[in-house]
């Protein structure tokens, strides 16, 4: 079974612009998150994703924000880049988003805001 | 709200050295609790889960047994290699988000 999926894998931006990644979750799954890494917060939660509808949101201003498809993909998108939004952002996938459930995660879209 | 402490590194051992990451946790119910580990230049990669107490999730010769009168998880392996030299997560989840400790980065020398 392939792994998660994220495009692109490097990003470099302007502050200001604007910018979509795209994370394919695993066969079958249908629960998407996202996650930021920063070296100075850490991993943060911003959203999840399940049979399209928005479950979960973190406490990240209303710049980011997500979608699903019915085919369970998932796009992130960050309006008027700040410096501080440069970071790892991470996709994980799951079956259903339960305590249980195990996240897989991909590899990450490393984005530079310059 | 929930949130997770684990030990600060950054950890270096030699090899074949016993390896412990202490992992305590404040939720307010019952979580899952999970072991991630990140390669340089990769995602996290799920390393064990325990998905209620007393339970022992173990993988690759770790260990982690969930104990909710200390609310802890803490992380051992008796003997590293080398190629335990990572960056590892102590994560809870409940209600399907995941919330993370700082990480802790271990060093293994030959």
């Amino acid at each position: 079974k392939a792994g998660v999926t994220q495009t692109p894998r490097y990003l470099i931006k302007t502050r200001g612009q604007q910018v979509t990644l795209s994370c394919s979750p695993i066969s079958g799954h249908r629960s998407v998150s996202w996650y930021q890494q920063t070296p100075g917060q850490g991993l943060q939660f911003l959203f999840e994703y399940f049979s399209e509808t928005q479950r979960n949101k973190g406490n990240f201003p209303g710049r980011f924000s997500g979608r699903q498809f019915s085919n369970s993909r998932s796009e992130m998108n960050v309006s008027t880049l700040e410096l501080g939004d440069s970071a790892l952002y991470l996709c994980a996938s799951s079956g259903n988003p339960g305590n249980a459930d195990t996240q897989y995660f991909g590899p990450g879209t490393r984005l530079t805001v310059l | 709200g929930n949130s997770v402490t684990q030990m600060e590194g950054p950890v270096t051992l030699s090899e074949e050295a016993f390896l412990t990451i202490n992992c305590t946790y404040t939720a307010t119910g019952y979580p899952s609790l999970f072991w991630y580990v990140q390669y340089p230049g990769e995602g996290l990669q799920l390393l064990l889960k325990a998905t209620k107490a007393d339970d022992k999730g173990s993988n690759k010769g770790f260990e982690a047994t969930y104990r909710k009168e200390t609310t802890s998880f803490h992380l051992e392996k008796g003997s590293v290699q080398v190629s335990d030299s990572a960056v590892y997560f102590c994560a809870l989840s409940e209600g399907g988000k995941l919330s993370f400790g700082a990480g802790t980065t271990v060093t293994v020398r030959a």
